[in-house]
């Protein structure tokens, strides 16, 4: 079937404008994980969800970040009064949510704040 | 602290010359430690999950390894078409099992 899609693929904003970024798992993931690559950092944690239970916001590095998941489907991240350090790319991953299951990776949207 | 190191960071091979790459990692009750390859542009695509010390795990060129503190990514006669980024990941198995990254090793293989 269809692996994770994300989009935009790539987003241009101006620093304090908001952008959603959007994530579509794979069919039958219950589990979803947003990462944030930037240069020299590697992928980080952001949040986690799975099912219907309170997500896992640990990894969110200010308030300026949100993320919600509809429907135990798709998800939309959040960033509110951008920054220029906000700048990277992000990635969605699913998986089946059992532990150790695999997570596998969308093409993740690349966001330039200006 | 939940901590990956790879190395080396970059390495270049002539085709045909076999390596292997480096993932030391720390954490309190491995859940499983993963592989993945990433394209320039593209989200990392997955290789291998190892689980429990002495495992291997082979696809075409490549060979995965695990021990009790450090995996390998053995390749064999590599191609210009396994250059890419290697990344290395454990599964902490607490809370949202979340992945920690290494740094990844950039891999070029010239013709």
């Amino acid at each position: 079937g269809a692996g994770v899609s994300q989009s935009p693929s790539n987003k241009v904003t101006e620093k304090g404008k908001d952008v959603e970024l959007r994530c579509d798992p794979i069919s039958g993931h219950t589990a979803l994980y947003w990462y944030r690559q930037s240069l020299g950092q590697g992928l980080e944690f952001l949040i986690y969800f799975q099912g219907n239970s309170a997500p896992d916001k640990s990894g969110l590095p200010s308030d300026r970040f949100s993320a919600e998941r509809t429907g135990g489907s798709v998800s939309t991240l959040t960033i509110q009064r951008t920054q220029q350090e906000d700048s990277a790319v992000y990635l969605c991953a699913s998986s089946l949510a059992h532990r150790g299951d695999t997570q596998y990776f969308g093409p993740g949207t690349r966001l330039t704040v200006l | 602290e939940d901590q990956v190191t790879q190395s080396p960071e970059a390495l270049r091979l002539q085709e045909g010359e076999s390596s292997s790459l480096n993932c030391s990692y720390t954490v309190s009750g491995l859940r499983g430690l993963f592989w993945y390859r990433q394209d320039p542009g593209k989200g990392p695509e997955f290789l291998f999950t190892l689980y429990s010390a002495g495992e291997e795990k082979e696809k075409e060129r490549l060979k995965a390894t695990l021990t009790k503190k450090e995996s390998f990514l053995h390749i064999t006669a590599p191609k210009p078409e396994d250059s890419a980024t290697y990344l290395c990941a454990v599964q902490v198995p607490r809370g949202a099992q979340k992945l920690v990254f290494g740094q990844g090793t950039r891999l070029t293989i010239n013709p």
